[in-house]
């Protein structure tokens, strides 16, 4: 079974710029996530999607990022535009239904921002 | 105080030893528990995934809950240097939408 996979592994911009994040969840997986890990830290959530509806999206800062799950399988998480603080891991998982449901991980994109 | 507490070490072991690592959490709602290993530059993969109060084991993986005490541990048997990586507990509450609260990690070198 193919895992969560991200792309691009890493990015370097420079601020101001606009950046974007894509995800192909594991097969099945009907809801998504997209996490911030910082240096250090363990993932803080930014936004749940249950199929294509976004059910979570509470500690997703709005005036800059934003989030599409289109037909329900992939996604993309937009940045623009970056500022100093959002270098970071941008990590995605996927689980399989509702509920409290085992989340699986991608490797992440590494976002670096000059 | 963060919902979950996790000691970021480093803790450094000899190859073979028993390893404990250990959170604790404030949240009295947290049901679902769970132990991540995440290698650098490589994205959580999860270990153990336990219920409520009680022990699970795996290979030379043993999870332990402890609700009263608000304290959970994942143990280690016979350390391997492939071992070493930073390890991250994550908890979640019952119709909480599967949202999971990390505790920061601890970072675990075995030495052979």
């Amino acid at each position: 079974e193919a895992g969560v996979v991200q792309s691009p592994r890493y990015k370097i911009i420079e601020k101001k710029q606009p950046v974007a994040f894509w995800c192909n969840p594991i097969s099945g997986h009907n809801t998504l996530y997209w996490y911030r890990q910082n240096l250090g830290q363990g993932p803080e959530l930014l936004i749940r999607y249950e199929n294509e509806e976004a059910v979570d999206d509470s500690q997703l800062p709005k005036d800059r990022f934003s989030a599409e799950r289109l037909k329900g399988v992939d996604s993309t998480l937009k940045i623009q535009p970056a500022e100093l603080g959002d270098s970071a891991v941008y990590l995605c998982a996927s689980s399989q239904g509702g509920g409290n449901q085992p989340q699986h991980f991608g490797d992440g994109t590494r976002l670096s921002i000059l | 105080q963060k919902e979950v507490e996790q000691d970021p070490g480093p803790l450094s072991v000899p190859e073979g030893a028993i390893v404990s690592l250990n959170c604790t959490y404030s949240n009295s709602a947290f049901q679902y528990f769970m132990w991540y290993r995440q290698y650098s530059r490589k994205g959580p993969e999860l270990l153990m995934y336990t219920y409520s109060s009680g022990n699970k084991e795996d290979g030379r993986f043993t999870a332990q809950v402890d609700k009263s005490s608000k304290y959970i541990s994942l143990f280690i048997r016979d350390s391997q240097p492939s071992d070493s990586a930073t390890y991250l507990c994550a908890m979640s509450a019952a119709n909480a939408g599967n949202m999971l609260t990390f505790g920061g990690g601890t970072r675990l070198m075995v030495k052979p």
